[in-house]
């Protein structure tokens, strides 16, 4: 099955600096690569995602990049804002059209500090 | 559009009893559920995959005799943790996927503490 790696488990950065969170995936087949951020004792909230065959996608201040060839991908979040701070999971599957559970790293806790 | 809607919130139950966890998708009919266990500063981890008028399927480990799933229509899926113990303590939370969209859909979790 898929196994997914993610890095850093913690990571502090000053408002308005950038963060970047890595992940790395095992399962070639693996197609479809979302981000959730989740606030204490919330559900997690999408905030991106990309698919196998796009090397990048932005929203904003968040932006994914996934290299297929090393089965990396990567979070970055720029101006970074106090209302960021929350715990940040990635997640890869084979998406089949949703007939699979997601599997999650273990995920990044950043905090942002003023 | 795409809410998925978890019944209870929180849970507080003796030890040896059984409780049951309602996940209902609100706009859209879900074949397919899932049941994700996170234990505090965890991650989610995938229980069991909760299959519309069949059997669920389960995570190597995770004990289907103890956790009952019933997917009894297109919008509900039932997960019940029978005889639980304090180290069933956790948030479980389950999520879906809308046919033809992208990504997957949480509910908002249920605190579980067996005292």
């Amino acid at each position: 099955g898929e196994n997914v790696e993610q890095h850093p488990s913690t990571l502090s950065v000053q408002e308005g600096d950038s963060a970047v969170i890595k992940c790395t995936y095992s399962d070639s087949a693996s197609n479809y690569f979302p981000w959730y951020k989740q606030e204490l004792g919330k559900r997690p909230q999408l905030i991106i995602d990309i698919r196998s065959n796009v090397g990048e996608k932005k929203d904003q201040r968040i932006a994914v990049t996934l290299n297929k060839t090393a089965k990396h991908f990567s979070l970055h979040i720029t101006e970074t804002q106090p209302e960021d701070s929350a715990v940040y999971f990635c997640a890869a599957i084979y998406s089949g059209g949703g007939a699979d559970g997601l599997t999650f790293g273990k995920g990044t806790h950043l905090i942002i500090q003023p | 559009g795409a809410v998925v809607s978890q019944h209870p919130s929180r849970v507080i139950c003796k030890s040896g009893t059984s409780v049951k966890i309602e996940c209902r998708s609100l706009d859209f009919q879900a074949t397919t559920m899932f049941w994700y266990r996170q234990f505090p500063k965890k991650s989610l981890m995938l229980m069991a995959t909760s299959n519309e008028g069949s059997k669920a399927t389960y995570e190597q480990g995770v004990e289907k005799d103890k956790f009952l799933i019933n997917h009894a229509s297109l919008t509900l899926s039932t997960l019940t943790v029978t005889s639980a113990h304090p180290e069933d303590s956790s948030f479980y939370i389950c999520s879906a996927s809308p046919q033809g969209a992208k990504g997957y859909t949480f509910g908002s979790g249920t605190r579980l503490t067996v005292v």
